[in-house]
């Protein structure tokens, strides 16, 4: 059992819209770490928080963003969506709040831009 | 920057054989993850292996860490249907400050056939 539940699980937006992504880890742990799945593409690195700070950041534009909450829970916005950000959106777990951690990932939201 | 690459990215393999898939990253790292991922579906751990030599077991699965190589191995013995899945490697740099993050390979899609 990962303990991360995310929501939704599917998202069908338009270009231009923006996309709300939510992700829980259990109890107790404190790091949120967002990663997009896209086709062909492989797992990149969006963005990593723990105890409600934005901790680290990869290599996508600012229109990504997000915030954790002080449950620990998490959000990710995308902004101005294009065609190119369909794709599988994963929120993981840390257990110790360093990324060298084992990370446990959620189900995914599955995002589509039409 | 740090890279990691799988080969090869598809294989078919015939159940009851043995395989072994590989994982190459270009920097010194400080630990390597193996992870599986079924279609339509979430990553799930299956491997942290922390130092040179390591070498982890389940099941039918073998990891084996060679740092100096900057390679790690997934062995599969006598491959059955249960094991067809695509398999990430992952791999971290502990950097200064906040810069740590979790490097995924493109992935490996295993499809076994009777």
């Amino acid at each position: 059992e990962a303990g991360v539940t995310q929501s939704p699980t599917h998202l069908i937006k338009t270009r231009g819209q923006q996309a709300t992504l939510r992700c829980s880890p259990i109890s107790g742990h404190t790091s949120v770490y967002w990663y997009q799945q896209a086709l062909g593409l492989g797992l990149q690195f969006l963005l990593w928080y723990d105890e409600g700070e934005e901790r680290n950041r990869g290599n996508f534009p600012p229109r990504f963003s997000g915030r954790q909450f002080p449950n620990y829970s998490s959000e990710l916005n995308v902004n101005a969506l294009e065609l190119e950000d369909s794709a599988l959106y994963l929120c993981a777990r840390g257990t110790s709040g360093k990324p060298q951690e084992t990370q446990y990932f959620g189900p995914g939201t599955r995002l589509l831009v039409l | 920057e740090l890279k990691v690459e799988q080969n090869p990215l598809f294989l078919s393999m015939q159940e009851g054989k043995n395989y072994t898939i590989y994982c190459n990253y270009s920097t010194t790292s400080d630990r390597l993850y193996w992870y599986r991922q079924d279609p339509g579906k979430s990553l799930e751990s299956l491997f942290v292996l922390l130092s040179n030599g390591a070498v982890k077991q389940e099941g039918r699965l073998m990891a084996s860490l060679d740092t100096k190589a900057r390679l790690s191995t997934l062995h599969i013995t006598a491959a059955v249907h249960d094991l067809s899945a695509t398999y990430f490697c992952a791999v971290c740099r502990i950097e200064s400050g906040a810069n740590s993050k979790l490097t995924f390979g493109k992935g490996i899609t295993l499809s076994v056939r009777p």
